[in-house]
């Protein structure tokens, strides 16, 4: 069974700062991994979907990198704001599965 | 486009009782699934609906199970409910391929006391 684990489980970091969040999965079969972002209390949105064949995706200050073969991916988040304060999932789709396998995310704390 | 909508919101049930849950997906969208969230199990998979049939399922009791209409939209139900079922009910849709995008919606937060 697939497992997703994400480290650190919390960061706080000051306002500006370049930060990387990890994610690593135990089976390496995956179609594709997407981020997530998620407030308190509300649903998740959608940051960034990375096909298994892809080695990163881009959007605005985001960079998610994949290395499908070691089972990790990274989320660089570029000159942290406190609005970037929330929970960040990664979640994996392996072949043939069509649900979605979740870390346990990192909770990220940009202080003002 | 509208996003994933999903009422009610906020619902308190008490054990014993029935809840249905209903899930509106983004147009066009064919696939729903759902996910339970509690702080001790995080994320897990409930099941997966793709015009109208259920194609996946997680590894939830029989008290849980779903449906979906022919315009894709998405009920699930919990019957006999447990105080260990208070969570937040979240759905996703997709266009339906593995290589899709999931959206969320805001979630429903069950409490049962």
């Amino acid at each position: 069974k697939q497992e997703v684990t994400q480290i650190p489980a919390a960061l706080s970091v000051p306002e500006g700062e370049n930060l990387v969040l990890n994610c690593s999965f135990t089976d390496s079969a995956i179609y594709n991994l997407q981020w997530f972002r998620q407030d308190p209390g509300k649903g998740l949105t959608s940051l960034l979907l990375i096909q298994s064949s892809q080695r990163e995706q881009t959007s605005g200050r985001l960079n998610a990198s994949l290395d499908k073969s070691s089972g990790r991916s990274t989320l660089y988040i570029a000159a942290s704001q406190p609005g970037d304060s929330a929970t960040y999932l990664c979640a994996v789709r392996g072949p043939g599965a069509n649900n979605l396998f979740f870390g346990t995310g990192t909770r990220l704390t940009v202080i003002p | 486009k509208a996003g994933v909508t999903q009422t009610p919101r906020y619902l308190i049930k008490t054990r014993g009782q029935q809840v249905t849950l209903s899930c509106s997906p983004i147009s066009g969208h064919r696939s729903v699934s759902w996910y339970q969230q509690t702080p001790g199990q995080g994320l897990q998979f409930l099941f997966e609906y793709f015009s109208e049939t259920q194609r996946n399922k997680g590894n939830f009791p029989g008290r849980f199970s779903g449906r979906q209409f022919s315009n894709s939209r998405s009920e699930m139900n919990v019957s006999t409910l447990e105080l260990g079922d208070s969570a937040l009910y979240l759905c996703a849709s997709s266009l339906g391929g593995e290589a899709y995008e999931q959206y969320f919606g805001p979630g429903t937060r069950l409490t049962v006391t």
